[in-house]
């Protein structure tokens, strides 16, 4: 069945380093691909998105690439900041449904 | 324009009772999602709702059972409460664009903490 694996966290950085989360997915058909970000105490948002593959999603300074060779979507920014730190979940959903399967999700932690 | 709005945002139940949760979803979209999500996990598909009926069903037992009103707003009841069913659980909602699934991505309310006792 479809699954998303996610590199397990936390993952600690200083203020201004560069992020990598790496997210693998298995899927039997061509999913569309999300980052989704949950801030302390909050629900869900939508961080970004790519639907077919070589896409390239970006907001808020993080990228992430829909790499259909490899099955990924890393999670990338150049420099963090410290509001950044929240619980991060790559997700994926076939294009013949609605429901999203998630990763377990992996926690940023940024110190100044 | 108002996103999507849960409630309660906490509850405390025992063992056995029953509880229902609401979720009102963002203007102009259709489609409501519910998921639960256990401490320190992604969230788990739980069921969907279109046009007033269940459409998907996650591995969920009956116990979990859902309804969607013709304001697309949405319920779901959750019948002899256990221990493990203390969890986060989210609604999302999304435009559907009539029988065709829409590429647009599912918006997701703050949640509804239920702690059972």
């Amino acid at each position: 069945g479809n699954s998303v694996t996610q590199m397990e966290g936390p993952v600690t950085l200083s203020e201004e380093a560069f992020l990598t989360i790496n997210c693998t997915y298995t899927a039997t058909g061509y999913p569309s691909l999300f980052w989704y970000v949950q801030y302390p105490g909050e629900g869900l948002q939508l961080l970004l998105k790519a639907t077919k593959a070589d896409d390239k999603g970006s907001n808020k300074g993080f990228e992430a690439t829909y790499r259909k060779e490899t099955t990924s979507f890393h999670l990338e920014k150049g420099s963090v900041q410290v509001s950044d730190s929240a619980v991060y979940f790559c997700a994926l959903r076939e294009n013949s449904n609605y429901q999203l399967i998630w990763g377990a999700g992996t926690k940023l932690i940024i110190k100044p | 324009d108002a996103g999507v709005t849960q409630s309660p945002t906490h509850l405390i139940k025992t063992r056995g009772q029953q509880v229902t949760l609401r979720c009102s979803p963002k203007s102009g979209h259709d489609t409501v999602s519910w998921y639960q999500q256990a401490l320190g996990q992604g969230p788990q598909f739980i069921f969907q709702y279109y046009e007033e009926e269940e459409r998907q069903r996650g591995n969920f037992p009956d116990r979990f059972s859902g309804h969607q009103f013709p304001n697309y707003s949405s319920e779901l009841n959750v019948n002899a409460l256990l221990l493990g069913d203390s969890a986060l659980y989210l609604c999302a909602s999304s435009a559907r664009a009539g029988r065709f699934f829409s590429n647009q991505p599912q918006h997701f309310g703050d949640g509804t903490r239920l702690s059972i006792l």
